[in-house]
């Protein structure tokens, strides 16, 4: 079984909707979860960060982490084609030379 | 942007043949990390360091080797390339403290096939 499972889309929305990306994990002590955003022949990079349980908002991305159901979430409200990449989600427990991610879903945001 | 640089950015190579991937980073990061992407699977850790001197074999079973004798470059050698190493590596850093994000940056990838 593998610790972070992550729908591999592809997902296609029009331009202005709002975007939902999850993940599920099955170790209960990770603890730092991260979004990563790949753009085509590019590197990731960090898009979000949170620690533990909650919400944390940037912009027009929310993050939601639910540690009870083992499921975060990544909200793009107004989604715009500048969006479109691939999105991975990584987690770690509190030891950061161990990083678990998603295989990623990629994105397409249509004008 | 981050300053993690890679080269070569695409390498089409034959069956046998040794190559280097280049990885150097100007941000002073003591942890450097390699992983292995392959479309449509997870991020598999492959290699990393913690420092000078210091290298770690990482979940994926890999028949590379990796090097640390500079804090900004970490490179990675297969001595003798098959068609099964054919994927994309991506070289990453990362600062061992002062940070609690522990923010993986990394560079734009090297893209190998083995023919």
């Amino acid at each position: 079984q593998k610790e972070v499972e992550q729908d591999p889309g592809p997902l296609s929305v029009p331009e202005g909707a709002i975007v939902s990306l999850n993940c599920t994990y099955s170790n209960s002590a990770f603890q730092y979860f991260m979004w990563y955003r790949q753009y085509s022949r590019k590197g990731p990079e960090l898009l979000m960060y949170t620690y533990s349980s909650g919400n944390k908002e940037d912009g027009r991305f929310t993050a939601q982490v639910d540690k009870s159901s083992k499921y975060i979430s990544l909200f793009i409200r107004d989604s715009q084609p500048s969006d479109s990449a691939t999105y991975l989600c990584a987690m770690s427990v509190y030891n950061f030379n161990k990083f678990y991610f998603g295989s990623g879903t990629k994105l397409n945001v249509k004008p | 942007e981050a300053d993690i640089y890679q080269t070569p950015r695409y390498l089409v190579i034959g069956t046998g043949k040794k190559i280097t991937l280049e990885c150097s980073q100007t941000m002073g990061h003591d942890k450097m990390y390699w992983y292995q992407q392959d479309p449509g699977m997870e991020l598999h850790l492959i290699h990393y360091s913690y420092g000078v001197n210091s290298t770690e074999k990482g979940d994926l079973s890999s028949e590379s080797t990796v090097s640390r004798i500079r804090t900004e470059h970490f490179p990675l050698t297969l001595e003798s390339a098959r068609p099964s190493h054919t994927s994309q590596y991506l070289c990453a850093s990362s600062e061992w403290e002062g940070t609690n994000t522990g923010e993986l940056f990394f560079g734009e990838g090297s893209r190998l096939t083995v023919l």
